[in-house]
Formats: structure tokens, C-alpha cells, sequence
């Protein structure tokens, strides 16, 4: 079956214990992305990565790396977890990258809930 | 910052009623709009692409306008029923950006009420 498998589901940390949010994908897809989810906002772009060992910023990335040393994975890791990154976290992938084409459209992952105390 | 809005945030709706909502976006520099579906405690599904001005999608009981020149795209659920219940999430592509940032609105939660 074509997924997206993020794990875990939920996490509970405490502030500054580094942390690795894993997420894969299995349609041989060259874009991948991460979201996160904010009561009151729309999915913020974290980082994305166009193609094996190419990484880019999105909207909100302090505080986020991220890694892509195979095409299938895209682990997004928190070196020292704060409060404020307490939130709802997506992992997408689409064929190409995100446009017009039904190619483009994104895949999500399941969701990460992170809490950090 | 895109600003890409959703209205309204939430809607009732009744079961076998139709509705619409709205996604507003910047109509300098469109490339593309995404629609998307996400129920509860699942991922979000993508419903349509959207890039022609004028443009009409349809998939079932949901449709979906496109106006490029004014920047507003409307979703239409046609006959609603109970598992139409979820957050619609638009998503706006620009031109200088395509290929790799969507920019989404803050969602359209409808609970369709039996």
C-alpha cells in the first residue's frame, strides 16, 4: 500500500531532550516535506527537501533539522525541544514537487502530537 | 507572507443540505491551488488541482470553482452526508514558488449533522 508512515504518534518530552520525529515513504517520491499544525493557523512549512541530500528552509524552521540521505526517509529532529514547539507535526511527499499537476499533490503522513514540558 | 483565507472557519450543516465555503488568495503570481480533505484523526487527502482560471473540478458530491483573476476559489458539497464531516484545507502555489511551497489557509471545518 502507498504511504506515508510517520512515527510515533505521540510524544511527550521534557525541553532540551533532543528528539527524532522519523517519517517515510514508500512511492518513490522526490519531494518531501514537513508541516506543522497550530489551533488557529494553516499547515507552516518547516523544511523540504526537493531530491536526495537537498534540504531547504520553509516558513518556520528554527529550532528543526532535518536530513535526506535516502530518498525514502526524512527524519525531522529537535536537537533541544522547547514549549513552543508543542504542536500537531505532518510529513507530505508528492511525485515531483508541489504545482499544478495532479503529480503534485501531496501525500501526508498519519501526524506526530508533540508535547514538550 | 501569503495571506491565503478560509471562510467561513466553521460551518452546521444539515444532512442532505448543500454548502460552500471560500479560499481567498493573491491573485498576482497564481500557479496553482490545492484542495484538501482531512477527517479527523487521519491525514489529510488531496481533492483537486487546480491552475485554469474558470476551471470546474469535480469528484462525487464535491466540486470546486476556480477564479485566478479575482483569487478565490468555492467547494461546493452537493447533498451532504455525515462523512463529509472534516477540515477543508486550500493550498496556494505562486509562481516564484512552484515546484516546492504551498501555502495553506487556516481551514473550512464542516460537521454535517445527521
Amino acid at each position: 500500500e502507498a504511504q506515508v508512515t510517520q512515527n510515533p504518534r505521540y510524544l511527550i518530552t521534557v525541553t532540551g531532550k533532543k528528539l527524532t520525529v522519523t517519517c517515510s515513504q514508500n512511492m518513490n517520491h522526490e519531494y518531501m516535506s514537513w508541516y506543522r499544525q497550530d489551533p488557529g493557523l494553516g499547515l507552516r512549512q518547516i523544511y523540504y527537501s526537493m531530491n536526495v541530500e537537498v534540504t531547504d528552509k520553509g516558513d518556520v524552521p528554527e529550532g528543526y533539522k532535518v536530513s535526506r540521505k535516502e530518498k525514502r526517509n526524512f527524519p525531522l529532529i529537535l536537537e533541544s525541544p522547547s514549549p513552543n514547539q508543542t504542536s500537531l507535526y505532518f510529513c507530505a511527499s508528492s511525485l515531483y514537487g508541489t504545482g499544478g499537476s495532479s503529480n503534485e499533490k501531496l501525500f501526508f503522513g498519519s501526524g506526530t502530537q508533540l508535547s514538550v514540558l | 507572507i501569503l495571506n491565503v483565507e478560509q471562510s467561513p472557519q466553521s460551518l452546521h450543516v444539515q444532512e442532505g443540505d448543500s454548502t460552500n465555503f471560500t479560499c481567498s488568495f493573491p491573485s498576482s503570481n497564481f500557479y496553482a491551488l490545492h484542495w484538501y480533505r482531512w477527517e479527523t484523526a487521519k491525514s489529510p487527502e488531496a481533492l483537486f488541482v487546480m491552475t485554469l482560471n474558470g476551471d470546474e473540478k469535480k469528484k462525487g458530491r464535491i466540486s470546486a470553482t476556480l477564479n485566478t483573476k479575482e483569487g478565490y476559489s468555492y467547494l461546493y458539497i452537493k447533498g451532504s452526508q455525515p462523512e463529509d464531516s472534516a477540515t477543508y484545507l486550500c493550498a496556494f502555489l505562486e509562481i516564484e514558488a512552484a515546484g516546492n511551497k504551498l501555502t495553506f489557509g487556516g481551514g473550512t471545518r464542516v460537521l454535517v449533522k445527521p
